[in-house]
């Protein structure tokens, strides 16, 4: 089992839909990063988190270090919207080293 | 523009041949790393370095080799590929030295293909 899942692995979607993409992991993390990756193959950082809530533009990212939880959020979804959506946390060893450990990724599909 | 590079962009290799994939960096960030990328598994860390002459292994490290003898660059070399490290291979930067807790930058991704 993965210390990171993430669910679900696709979202298709119309055009203004709000979206949700969740990831949860199993072990110790003290940060937490949310990627997404365009259909030609490039990776951009979106959000890093440790706390609390972010918000860029239409998209928000939530954790919940005690339930294990984040979240990604796209409200007004939009075509360009299209990507694979990945979340990466930072898993402490039982050696105290630090790891980006990341998901298998969404597939979300923007309809117009 | 802050960036960083990787050359080349697409290899097609045969089993064997020695190959180096190469990695730049015009942030001066002290924390680089390479990825592996394969369906279904997700990003997987290679190697990882956080200074100078300083770098470590992943979780996939068997059958790479890399240096870090300048802050900016931070090259990938395969001293005998096989097949199963035909991937897709991105590498990675940040200002932080443990590379987990600041924005990573990713390069543009190496498509590579072992016959």
């Amino acid at each position: 089992k993965n210390e990171v899942e993430q669910s679900p692995q696709n979202l298709t979607a119309q055009e203004g839909e709000f979206i949700t993409i969740n990831c949860s992991y199993s072990v110790g993390i003290s940060a937490l990063h949310w990627l997404q990756q365009h259909p030609g193959g490039g990776i951009v950082s979106l959000f890093m988190l440790s706390s609390g809530k972010k918000k860029h533009g239409r998209l928000i990212a939530t954790i919940n270090i005690q339930e294990k939880h984040s979240s990604l959020h796209i409200t007004a979804s939009h075509p360009r919207d299209s990507a694979v959506y990945i979340c990466a946390a930072m898993v402490i060893s039982n050696f105290g080293n630090e790891k980006l450990t990341f998901g298998t990724g969404t597939r979300l599909t923007i309809i117009p | 523009e802050a960036q960083v590079t990787q050359n080349p962009r697409y290899l097609i290799t045969v089993t064997g041949k020695k190959l180096t994939v190469t990695c730049s960096q015009n942030m001066n960030h002290e924390y680089m790393s390479w990825y592996r990328q394969d369906p279904g598994l997700g990003l997987r860390q290679i190697y990882y370095s956080m200074n100078v002459e300083v770098t470590d292994k992943g979780d996939v490290p068997e059958g790479y080799k890399v240096s870090r003898k300048e802050k900016r660059n931070f090259p990938l070399i395969l001293e005998s590929p096989s097949p199963n490290q035909t991937s897709l291979y991105f590498c990675a930067s940040s200002s932080g030295t443990s590379g987990a807790t600041d924005t990573q930058y990713f390069g543009p991704g190496t498509r590579l293909t072992v016959l």
